[in-house]
């Protein structure tokens, strides 16, 4: 009963350095999700997938990159990072036929100094 | 664009008290209307949902009634407990972006004291 696994959960990281947020899903769904949690903005979505092979900006995809590596694993990439990106990210993924019906991840804190 | 609001926060009340988290939305066409809740240091998870116009989703003594006269889906319960104390999200999912993705309020932090 894994569900969505996120790796790390914490993290701090030294501005201009680089780093890959990873996501795994075990419930065969398709679409997959990383959104960005910052007070007073709630979640604003980065990137998404909706199957594997495909992937597509969502409201504040600058500064990231994201890879689906199967369908199971969607990967988040920091490629230099920035304080702005000091924030609560989280991944999700849901059934096709049911897009409102979102599994989330336990969520990575990361702070870049 | 599709767009959530909800009342900020934070909303602190006694236990046993009744509580109203008011959302309103924007969106064209007919959306469906989520809470999500967060706990501290978790994720977020579904509370409950309404597909369509005066449908009344529940669930752990929640409820909220999709409005579409008044766009709104305001969230209630009638005596809260300290172990509801989180953060409450309203959303949709809507057509915006040609994805039926959910599109989120701020969130609102509940605080439940003895």
């Amino acid at each position: 009963n894994a569900g969505v696994t996120q790796t790390p959960k914490f993290q701090v990281l030294k501005t201009g350095q680089s780093m890959t947020l990873q996501c795994a899903q075990d419930m065969n769904h398709n679409s997959m999700y990383w959104y960005r949690q910052d007070p007073g903005m709630g979640l604003r979505l980065i990137y998404y997938s909706a199957s594997e092979g495909t992937t597509d900006k969502g409201e504040v995809p600058n500064g990231y990159n994201v890879s689906r590596l199967n369908k199971r694993e969607f990967s988040l990439r920091l490629e230099s990072a920035a304080p702005s990106q000091t924030s609560v990210y989280f991944c999700a993924s849901t059934k096709d036929r049911d897009k409102g019906l979102a599994f989330f991840g336990q969520g990575t804190r990361l702070t870049v100094v | 664009g599709d767009s959530v609001t909800q009342m900020e926060g934070p909303v602190t009340l006694s236990e046993e008290a009744f509580l109203t988290i008011n959302c309103t939305y924007t969106a064209t066409g007919y959306p469906s209307l989520f809470w999500y809740v967060q706990y501290p240091g978790e994720g977020l998870q579904l509370l409950l949902k309404a597909t369509k116009a005066d449908d009344k989703g529940s669930n752990k003594g929640f409820e909220a009634t999709y409005r579409k006269e008044t766009t709104s889906f305001h969230l209630e319960k009638g005596s809260v407990q300290v172990s509801d104390s989180a953060v409450y999200f309203c959303a949709l999912t809507g057509l915006t972006g040609g994805g039926n993705k959910l599109t989120f309020g701020t969130g609102t932090q509940l605080k439940v004291e003895l």
